[in-house]
C-alpha cells in the first residue's frame, strides 16, 4: 500500500537551533515529492516538489532534499516565524488519476 | 493569499442536518479538489472534479456529494450530519486533470464544520 509518513510528530527547537523533518514514503512509481507548510486554522502553503533522488531545493531557512525512500526538509537557524506544521505529500494513483496523500505532519514549534 | 475562495469560514450545525460548502477556484485552474482534516485523521482526500466532471475518488462517504459548476466553482454537500463529521474542509484547485510534479495544488482557508 502506497503511504507517506512522516517523523517527529512534534518537535520544538530553540531559535538558531538546525534540525531535519523526515518524509519517507512508499509509492511505487513515485512522481513527484510535495513539501507543504501549514498555520493554525489556515489551508497547506506550497513550499517545493522534488522529483528524482539527489534533488534538492531551498528557500529561505528551509532545504528539501530527497532520496529513494525519504525526503527531510531541513530547518537552518529557524526563527519563531518557522513555527507551523509541516506537511509532505506524493502523488498516489487514485482510479484514473492520481491523488496527493498526505503525511500527518511534524508541529514545529521555535521558541525565542 | 493562494487565490482559492471557500465560504462559510464556520458553520456549526446539529446532528442530522445538511450543509453545502462552496469552492471558487483559482483564475483558470481547471481542477478542484476537497480535502478533509480532523485531528485524529490528517488530511485526508474526497474528491476530484476537473472542468466539469468527476475526476476522481478518495474516501468520500455516501452521504457527502459534490459537483462543479460551468463556471468551475464546486459545491461539497454533507447530509444526515455526523458529530464525527466535524472538521475543516479544505477546497484546492490546480489547472491540470492530475497531480504534476510541476503542478502543485493551491489550498483555500477552509470551512470548520462544527456538528453539535
Amino acid at each position: 500500500e502506497d503511504q507517506v509518513t512522516q517523523s517527529p510528530e512534534a518537535l520544538r527547537l530553540q531559535e538558531g537551533e538546525s534540525s531535519s523533518l523526515n518524509c519517507s514514503y512508499t509509492v511505487s512509481g513515485l512522481r513527484g515529492l510535495f513539501w507543504y507548510r501549514q498555520d493554525p486554522g489556515k489551508g497547506p502553503e506550497f513550499l517545493f516538489t522534488l522529483y528524482s533522488a539527489g534533488e534538492e531545493k531551498e528557500k529561505e531557512r528551509l532545504k528539501a532534499t530527497l532520496t529513494k525512500k525519504e525526503s527531510f526538509l531541513h530547518i537552518t537557524a529557524p526563527k519563531p516565524e518557522d513555527s507551523a506544521t509541516y506537511l509532505c505529500a506524493a502523488p498516489v494513483s487514485s482510479g484514473s488519476a492520481r491523488q496527493l496523500t498526505f503525511g500527518s505532519g511534524t508541529q514545529l514549534t521555535v521558541l525565542p | 493569499d493562494s487565490g482559492v475562495t471557500q465560504t462559510p469560514k464556520h458553520l456549526i450545525t446539529a446532528t442530522g442536518q445538511r450543509v453545502t460548502l462552496r469552492c471558487s477556484p483559482r483564475s483558470g485552474d481547471l481542477s478542484v479538489y476537497w480535502y478533509q482534516q480532523s485531528l485524529d485523521q490528517g488530511l485526508q482526500f474526497l474528491i476530484q472534479y476537473y472542468n466539469g466532471e468527476e475526476r476522481a475518488k478518495g474516501n468520500i462517504l455516501e452521504r457527502f456529494s459534490a459537483q462543479q459548476f460551468p463556471d468551475l466553482h464546486s459545491e461539497l454537500n454533507l447530509s444526515s450530519l455526523e458529530l464525527g463529521d466535524s472538521a475543516l474542509y479544505f477546497c484546492a484547485s490546480s489547472m491540470y486533470g492530475e497531480v504534476k510534479n510541476t503542478g502543485e495544488l493551491f489550498f483555500g482557508e477552509g470551512s470548520r464544520l462544527t456538528v453539535l
